[in-house]
């Protein structure tokens, strides 16, 4: 069964910083990881989707890296802000586009 | 804004009741999935529907059930509701069966069993 972990669970830096959250998953046959935001109470928001056959998608401030075969991806988030603070979920893809997420690490970016 | 719309926002019923919750999807998506988001853990999956027809399911017992209509929107219904059964329940819609495709989460809906 596919079991995903992140690290760290919480999170709390100034205004400004670079950050990495981390997520592994034991089960290597997946098919695309993806980062999600949730803001709280909220729903989810993709954020980079990697293909299995990818190493690495960037969107702005946020880029995430993935090493299928040693079960590891990273978020980096350069110059961090406030507006940033949110929880950060990883998800593996399995088959019929099954979701595996991980509990997510909550970000504060403080003023 | 992703176009998944989810009812209600919130309700709260008591041990032992049904509930059906509402999902409208994304336009054109044909493939509807629920999950269950407990405080502070990550989503899990409960079950996919395909083209009105459920086609993967998660470690759910069969009180928790479902239906994707015509127009591709869908309910999840709980019987026999459980204390446990607190939390956020997400749709998530998407094209096709497929992996690797966008899929879109709607808001939610906060369920509190008393």
């Amino acid at each position: 069964k596919q079991e995903v972990t992140q690290i760290p669970a919480a999170l709390s830096v100034p205004e400004g910083e670079n950050l990495v959250l981390n997520c592994s998953f034991t089960d290597s046959a997946i098919y695309n990881l993806q980062w999600f935001r949730q803001d709280p109470g909220k729903g989810l928001t993709s954020l980079l989707l990697i293909q299995s056959s990818q190493r690495e998608q960037t969107s702005g401030r946020l880029n995430a890296s993935l090493d299928k075969s040693s079960g590891r991806s990273t978020l980096y988030i350069a110059a961090s802000q406030p507006g940033d603070s949110a929880t950060y979920l990883c998800a593996v893809t399995g088959y019929f586009n099954k979701f595996y997420f991980g509990s997510g690490t909550k970000l504060n970016v403080k003023p | 804004e992703t176009g998944v719309t989810q009812s209600p926002t919130h309700l709260i019923k008591t041990r032992g009741q049904q509930v059906t919750l509402r999902c409208s999807s994304q336009s054109g998506h044909n493939t509807v999935s629920w999950y269950q988001q407990a405080l502070g853990q990550g989503p899990q999956f409960i079950f996919q529907y395909y083209r009105e027809e459920e086609n993967g399911r998660g470690n759910f017992p069969p009180r928790f059930s479902g239906l994707q209509f015509p127009n591709y929107s869908s309910e999840l219904n709980v019987n026999a509701l459980e204390l446990d059964d607190s939390a956020l329940y997400l749709c998530a819609s998407s094209l096709q069966g497929a992996s690797g495709n966008t899929i879109y989460f709607g808001e939610g809906s906060w369920l509190t069993v008393v």
